[in-house]
């Protein structure tokens, strides 16, 4: 139980276009999500924390106008990357809130912009 | 905020053997998890455990929240169990953010 299907999984885009990144919760409803950010060997860092029919809550640092986050649904969550630039290739992981697993985490998407 | 740190930072094991690694926090946490993040980058859950000990397999955890720290054991090593493992912590009650250590770089060789 409590699977968290994120897509794409990869994704390549040239520089000055939007990406979106889906979040999807199957099996459970999730009035809250999390949006992560990995860099090459180094650890997670929150980028924002979405919540079911309201803002986003962004993390200190972190753009809210190129990184927009929609929570419309309780089993849907996106993440876009607008304008996105070589700086912001990096590795985009989803999480729910927690259910009797504790958080789960979805499979990623790496984004390369080119 | 809460700080977590993680040790060692690298492991170098050969098939088989043993190890421990250790999560310290700086503060009361209501959940911790133990994470491993193998090399296509996917996050698996292995252990949530704010207190006390579970074994799943070659795998344990242990967690002394009154002394802050927590520590994942793993037994009789395998190759696929190369990879990082992260240690994250939730300080507050409710649907609150996860924070992540930095991570135990584990690499099994046969």
């Amino acid at each position: 139980g409590a699977v968290v299907s994120q897509h794409p999984s990869r994704v390549i885009c040239k520089s000055g276009t939007s990406v979106k990144i889906e979040c999807r919760s199957l099996d459970f409803q999730a009035t809250t999500m999390f949006w992560y950010r990995q860099f090459p060997k180094q650890s997670l860092m929150l980028m924002a924390t979405s919540n079911e029919g309201s803002k986003a809550t962004y993390e200190q640092g972190v753009e809210k106008d190129k990184f927009l986050i929609n929570h419309a649904s309780l089993t849907l969550s996106t993440l876009t990357v607008t304008s996105a630039h070589p700086e912001d290739s990096s590795f985009y992981i989803c999480s729910a809130a927690p259910t009797n697993y504790g958080y789960t985490f979805g499979s990623g998407t790496r984004l390369t912009v080119v | 905020g809460i700080q977590v740190e993680q040790s060692p930072p690298d492991l170098i094991l050969q098939e088989g053997a043993n190890s421990t690694l250790r999560c310290n926090f700086s503060d009361s946490v209501n959940n911790l998890q133990w994470f491993h993040q193998n090399p296509w980058g996917q996050l698996i859950n292995l252990f949530y455990i704010p207190s006390g000990t579970k074994q799943n397999g070659r795998l344990s955890a242990t967690t002394v929240a009154t002394e802050r720290y927590s520590l994942l054991y793993i037994s009789s090593s395998q190759t696929t169990d190369s990879g990082v493992y992260f240690c994250a912590v939730d300080d507050s009650g409710g649907y609150n953010k996860l924070i992540f250590g930095a991570g135990t770089r584990l690499a099994v060789h046969p």
